[in-house]
């Protein structure tokens, strides 16, 4: 089993719907959890992070990590066209390991 | 606006070269990661410094590649020599905060090398 396992998509959404992107984990040592966006050709950026289990919401985008059930969540409300890329999420662990997913691809079709 | 830079952009090498690859954190920052990207490994850490010294390597194939921070404002990943397989983008990130914070990570734009 994979660390970390992310669905390579391409998810395709229409623009204004809210777009649910997932992870889930093997490894209960991961206390920091991530999620980078990637557009083509470029370097991953950092959205958000969240420290254990709970939520975070940053405008548009709404982080989720369930600890029991090594499952984290990105939601993107009101998506728009540019929103399209690759999302990684990632973790870090207690002994500074850190692990990225392979990324979904995301089309916000206008 | 503050931001990681790296040169070069592209390298294409044969087989056998020597490539070396340069990094510029943002300033104050005092983690610098080395990162390796693929279609089928996806994102790769291959090293880390934290205070210009190396603290984790693990990733990196010793035999030929080898990192360095000569100074704060310099980070180097060479490859010596190369292999088709060493075909990616690479990039460099460096962050914040010292012990224990990889969580919050600024990256560049890559290097995307290519050897033939």
């Amino acid at each position: 089993q994979k660390e970390v396992e992310q669905d390579p998509g391409p998810l395709s959404v229409p623009e204004g719907a809210i777009v649910s992107l997932n992870c889930t984990y093997s490894n209960s040592a991961f206390q920091y959890f991530m999620w980078y966006r990637q557009y083509s050709r470029k370097g991953p950026e950092l959205l958000m992070y969240t420290y254990s289990s709970g939520n975070k919401e940053d405008g548009r985008f709404t982080a989720q990590v369930d600890k029991s059930s090594k499952y984290i969540s990105l939601f993107i409300r009101d998506s728009q066209p540019s929103d399209s890329a690759t999302y990684l999420c990632a973790m870090q662990s207690r002994d500074d390991k850190i692990i990225f997913g392979k990324g979904t691809r995301l089309h916000i079709l206008p | 606006d503050a931001r990681v830079t790296q040169t070069p952009r592209h390298k294409v090498t044969e087989m056998g070269q020597e490539v070396t690859m340069r990094c510029q954190p943002i300033l104050g920052h005092n983690t610098v990661f080395w990162y390796r990207q693929t279609m089928m490994q996806g994102l790769e850490l291959l090293a880390y410094f934290r205070n210009r010294a190396p603290l984790d390597d693990s990733g990196m194939p010793k035999d030929r590649f080898s990192a360095e921070m000569p100074d704060a404002t310099l980070a180097t990943l060479k490859i010596q020599p190369s292999e088709p397989r060493d075909s990616a983008v690479y990039f460099c990130a460096s962050g914040p905060y010292p012990s224990g914070s990889l969580h919050e990570q600024y990256f560049g734009p890559g290097t995307r090398l290519t050897v033939t």
